[in-house]
């Protein structure tokens, strides 16, 4: 079946506006993931949701940064007032469950505020 | 200390090669052990997933667990130009999944 996929794959900004970025994961899968990757940067820690459980935030840089999950299924990350900062892909993956099985990643959300 | 630590080169090796990549980690805790291949302006991509200690084997690629030595290890054999990309090492436990930085190879013809 289809990945995880990301829309938009490329995202220019201006300082201080909002941009959401969108990840639609597998279907059936109840766990997605959100993270943030700088260049020559690993993989930051966003947002978890599972379910129909309270998400976890405690990566969430700051309260800029927010994220729905609709339906358990398509989320939607916001940054609100973007700074340069950033800059970065957002990635996004999604597994079965949250026991430790692998998660499969979209492509990415390049984003650039200027 | 970081919980992963994965040094992240690059490094630069010729075609044919052995190419050997490593992480070490702090926390026992981690059961899941998995390598991720990130091509340029690509998601990672699921290499290898590996549960308990020991070696396995797919194709050109081995992935190693030592939970004694909280250490693992990818090798690559006779590397191919199209193997030229970031590695990422990951390790899990419930609710909880770290990355190494990633380590960028590149395999010169």
């Amino acid at each position: 079946g289809a990945g995880v996929s990301q829309s938009p794959s490329n995202k220019v900004t201006e300082k201080g506006k909002d941009v959401e970025l969108r990840c639609d994961p597998i279907s059936g899968h109840t766990a997605l993931y959100w993270y943030r990757q700088s260049l020559g940067q690993g993989l930051e820690f966003l947002i978890y949701f599972q379910g129909n459980s309270a998400p976890d935030k405690s990566g969430l840089p700051s309260d800029r940064f927010s994220a729905e999950r609709t339906g358990g299924s398509v989320s939607t990350l916001t940054i609100q007032r973007t700074q340069q900062e950033d800059s970065a892909v957002y990635l996004c993956a999604s597994s079965s469950t949250s026991g430790g099985e692998t998660q499969y990643f979209g492509p990415g959300t390049r984003l650039l505020v200027l | 200390q970081k919980e992963v630590e994965q040094d992240p080169g690059p490094l630069s090796v010729p075609e044919g090669a052995i190419v050997s990549l490593n992480c070490t980690y702090s926390n026992s805790a981690f059961q899941y052990f998995m390598w991720y291949r990130q091509y340029s302006r690509k998601g990672p991509e699921l290499l290898m997933y590996t549960y308990s200690s020991g070696n396995k084997e797919d194709g050109r690629f081995t992935a190693q667990v030592d939970k004694s030595s909280k250490y693992i290890s990818l090798f690559i054999r006779d590397s191919q130009p199209s193997d030229s990309a970031t590695y990422l090492c990951a390790m899990s436990r419930v609710n909880d999944m770290r990355f190494g930085a990633g380590t960028r190879l590149t395999v010169k013809p």
